[in-house]
């Protein structure tokens, strides 16, 4: 099965606390991409993060950072001292290679509440 | 910044109508893809495109259409449009041989 799994529908936190959004996918691919990307109330999809399947490096990038394990099969996004901006729903996906990479398969999303 | 644009942003049409949706990307990508968003937020491939003349369904069955003339125009249509239809409908593109899709602000369609 190919399926990307964000546990978290709802999360709500205080500003500049960390909070850690939760992303498990399946593949029976050993080749593949893993995605996130935020959908705020505008709308659109901004891509955040691209991690292939050869590269375990965690990354950081400001108040955001990934941690990616293949071990559990796990791609977990950190935002730390989160601020009111960062509300928004937020998506892990998967793009198998055997999908052509032509299939961007999302989880259900996690929607980030933060509050002043 | 990607350079992919929906228009209408909004629409509220009246159930047997029909109605194109429109996608353009500026970037000369050959793929491109309509997503259906349901209320709960997840989002699910209903069409993609390779190319020019090329169309093919995706993983979530829809009575819309597509077509591709043009690499850079990827419109939706739907004949009749029915209150199921209702949803946010989302186009994307990416570069052949890179995976990231970037994606449109979206079209929020309601049918009443």
């Amino acid at each position: 099965a190919q399926k990307v799994t964000q546990a978290q529908t709802e999360i709500s936190v205080v500003e500049k606390e960390d909070v850690t959004l939760d992303c498990v996918y399946e593949t029976r691919d050993t080749t593949y991409y893993l995605f996130w990307y935020k959908q705020p109330p505008s709308g659109e999809l901004v891509f955040l993060i691209r991690r292939n399947s050869f590269d375990e490096q965690n990354e950081i990038s400001g108040r955001y950072s990934w941690n990616f394990q293949k071990s559990t099969s796990s791609f977990n996004f950190t935002i730390t001292a989160s601020q009111v901006v960062d509300s928004a729903v937020y998506f892990c996906a998967l793009i198998p290679f055997s999908g052509g990479y032509n299939k961007l398969i999302f989880g259900a999303g996690t929607r980030l509440a933060v509050h002043p | 910044e990607a350079d992919i644009y929906q228009t209408p942003r909004y629409l509220v049409i009246g159930t047997g109508k029909k109605i194109t949706l429109e996608c353009s990307q500026t970037m000369g990508h050959d793929k491109m893809y309509w997503y259906q968003q349901d209320p709960g937020m997840e989002l699910h491939l209903i069409h993609y495109s390779y190319g020019v003349n090329s169309t093919e369904k995706g993983d979530l069955s829809s009575e819309s259409t597509v077509s591709r003339i043009r690499t850079e125009h990827f419109p939706l249509t739907l004949e009749s449009a029915r209150p199921s239809h209702t949803s946010q409908y989302l186009c994307a593109s990416s570069e052949s041989g890179r995976a990231e899709a970037f994606f449109g602000q979206g079209t929020r369609l309601t049918v009443v």
